[in-house]
């Protein structure tokens, strides 16, 4: 079965600097997605990453090893708006479809 | 920015009526999802669409329907609310891409939301 797992909860500092990791068990991976949802809210896409490396856009990075299966979120200079779940979510593809498949995802809380 | 709607955003109805929550996406998207989603926890997917006239149940059993008969508008019914019903319903639209021979993507793009309450 596709099994994809991420911390449950995180707390870190304000300005801080804070990695969300994401390891999966999947097959017919084809790259993997990071959204943030804030309570009550949707999710909003942050980044995708189908090569091996890193990823940087403003203050949120990402990182992939498809060897490992392994993945991170990388958040610096934490801001208080930053509280969210982070979700880790693989793109699979099998019988000529492609399918997102999510981790129960990652509640981040920033505290002054 | 996404251009996927979704109402009603809120909605409180009694046990045993028929309801539709609709969605409409004015992308053109092929691809379109329902997603529910309790507090606190993760999304499941309950239906899916790759283009019109075609469905298909997701990897969590609901007792909802849908339909796709236009691409831009994806419809999910329940015959007969019951309270185990009440959780928020999240719409999706996606058309994959391909920026070359190594790297497709299939981003989705997520509606606000309706979160239903079933007395």
């Amino acid at each position: 079965g596709q099994n994809i797992d991420q911390p449950t909860e995180m707390t870190a500092t304000e300005g801080a600097i804070v990695q969300i990791n994401c390891t999966y068990q999947t097959s017919g991976f084809n790259g993997l997605f990071w959204y943030q949802q804030h309570a009550g809210e949707a999710p909003t896409f942050l980044s995708y990453n189908v090569l091996d490396g890193l990823e940087e856009k403003g203050r949120f990075s990402s990182f992939l090893s498809r060897s490992k299966g392994y993945s991170y979120l990388l958040l610096k200079e934490l801001q208080m708006k930053d509280s969210a779940s982070y979700l880790c979510a693989a793109l699979l593809s099998g019988a000529g479809s492609y399918q997102l498949t999510f981790g129960k995802g990652t509640k981040l809380s920033v505290i002054p | 920015e996404a251009d996927i709607y979704q109402t009603p955003r809120y909605l409180v109805i009694g046990t045993g009526k028929k309801i539709t929550l609709e969605c409409s996406q004015t992308m053109g998207h092929d691809k379109m999802y329902w997603y529910q989603q309790d507090p606190g926890m993760e999304l499941h997917l309950i239906h899916y669409s790759y283009g019109v006239n075609s469905t298909e149940k997701g990897d969590l059993s609901s007792e909802s329907t849908v339909s796709r008969i236009r691409t831009e508008h994806f419809p999910l019914t329940l015959e007969s609310a019951r309270p185990s019903h009440t959780s928020q319903y999240l719409c999706a639209s996606s058309e994959p891409e391909r920026g070359g021979p190594s790297r497709l993507t299939d981003t989705q793009y997520f509606g606000p939301g309706t979160r239903l309450t079933v007395l």
